[in-house]
């Protein structure tokens, strides 16, 4: 079945340092890469989508110029956090859609491991 | 846009007993309605779904019921086990593959 390899599966970072985050679709291509941000018994909340070789579309209320994401190939989809603050320590989700003919089994979603990102 | 409400927010039955999880949902358009389960620090797993087409579908103890006139849509459980506890979520979204929004979950408990 379609897979989609997250990492890293857990950070720690100082205040102020950007982290990277990167999703792969190991067996088919994703067209389209959502991210999402899920806070401690809460709720998976989208933050942006984003389909290869275009900008991203984010979510009201998240600022694009911290969240920066990059999707440059059908495999790849990285998110970084950039000079993270504690506010931002979270468990960050992608999910990858297949689209037309390009690998995937259906429309339907493919989610990565997860990454719990924690700002000391 | 679309959003999607769930409850309860936490349940608790007893080994075997039934559990019944709702959602409601806003956007009409929505036609595309999965269920997940998620344990702690794990990514959500895809339990069933159900599209605008079919009232009801079923994959054995697990059920889900939609309603698209009154935009509300159902999971239930039978016979449930103790590793059947974890976190449920429900979403909605306009087509299967669409960004999906997610309900504000459930924690079921499933005393042994």
């Amino acid at each position: 079945g379609a897979v989609v390899s997250q990492h890293p599966s857990w950070v720690i970072c100082k205040s102020g340092t950007s982290v990277k985050i990167e999703c792969r679709s190991l067996d088919f291509q994703a067209t389209t890469m959502f991210w999402y941000r899920q806070f401690p018994k809460q709720s998976l909340m989208l933050m942006a989508t984003s389909n290869e070789g275009s900008k991203a579309t984010y979510e009201q209320g998240v600022e694009k110029d911290k969240f920066l994401i990059n999707h440059a190939s059908l495999t790849l989809s990285t998110l970084t956090v950039t000079s993270a603050h504690p506010e931002d320590s979270s468990f960050y989700i992608c999910s990858a859609r297949a689209g037309p003919r390009t690998g995937g089994s259906n429309y339907g979603y493919t989610f990565g491991s997860g990454t719990r990102l924690t700002v000391v | 846009g679309e959003n999607v409400e769930q409850h309860p927010s936490t349940l608790s039955v007893q080994e075997g007993d039934s559990a019944v999880i709702k959602c409601t949902y806003s956007d009409s358009a929505s036609n595309y309605f999965p269920w997940y389960k998620q344990e702690l620090g794990k990514r959500p797993q895809l339990i069933i779904d159900i599209r605008s087409n079919v009232g009801e579908k079923k994959d054995q103890r697990i059920a889900v019921t939609l309603n698209k006139t009154a935009k509300h849509f159902s999971l239930h459980i039978t016979e449930t086990q103790p590793e059947d506890s974890a976190v449920y979520f429900c979403a909605a979204s306009r087509s299967s593959g669409d960004k999906l929004t997610f309900g504000t979950g459930t924690r079921l408990a499933v005393r042994p």
